[in-house]
């Protein structure tokens, strides 16, 4: 069955260091989305891709970049992990566009401590 | 801009209770509207959705109506199980077409409890 995947499921990493989150999907979807998601705060869009080489920023970009060399995969990196980057982090993934877009398909999340 | 306002939880209900966690949102034209489910320690499901006014999204019991007129979005489920604990989040996705158009903005959350 297709899917995806994200690695690590827990990090905890200290602050100033760089982090790279993976995400693999099987589903060979064309559109790549990364969220955190915050108490109080829901799922907030950081980067999203529509396609190989094609990458955008979301509402919360700032410290956070991506890039797309393939259909499969979209890490997320933090350049220089802060305390305000303790979050948990979630990949999804959609296929189509305009009326024919699928629903989002998510990843199972990585816990990010940064201490 | 888009955004969508769920109303605060945590709910808490017996089992076989009704429940209705109330979602509106903003947004210009016709966006379509998602529910999503999210299980401890898991990623968000899918739980229905609805494309129009007036369309009604269904599954595993739960149910929304696409209301235009009210901007409104509402879940509603006649008899809830205590497997159906999760929080839940109501979202939107724009209806304009191009970029920027195919994410979702998402509430903030209503996390649902049922008790035996």
């Amino acid at each position: 069955d297709a899917e995806i995947t994200q690695s690590p499921r827990h990090k905890i990493t200290e602050t100033g260091r760089q982090v790279t989150l993976a995400c693999h999907q099987t589903w060979n979807h064309n559109n790549m989305f990364w969220y955190r998601q915050d108490l109080g705060h829901g799922l907030r869009l950081i980067h999203y891709s529509y396609g190989v080489q094609d990458t955008n920023k979301g509402e919360v970009s700032d410290g956070y970049s991506v890039s797309r060399s393939n259909t499969e995969d979209l890490p997320l990196t933090l350049e220089s992990a802060a305390s305000s980057q303790t979050s948990v982090y979630f990949c999804a993934s959609s296929e189509g566009s305009g009326q024919g877009l699928s629903p989002l398909h998510f990843g199972n999340g990585t816990r990010l401590t940064v201490t | 801009g888009n955004s969508v306002t769920q109303m605060e939880g945590p709910v808490t209900l017996s089992e076989e209770a009704f429940l209705t966690i109330n979602c509106t949102y903003t947004a210009t034209g016709y966006p379509s509207l998602f529910w999503y489910v999210q299980y401890p320690g898991e990623g968000l499901q899918l739980l229905l959705k609805a494309t129009k006014a007036d369309d009604k999204g269904s599954n595993k019991g739960f149910e929304a109506t696409y209301r235009k007129e009210t901007t409104s979005f509402h879940l509603e489920k006649g008899s809830v199980q205590v497997s159906d604990s999760a929080v839940y989040f109501c979202a939107l996705r724009a209806a304009y077409s191009g970029a920027g158009s195919y994410q979702l903005t998402f509430g903030k959350g209503t996390k649902l409890s049922v008790i035996p």
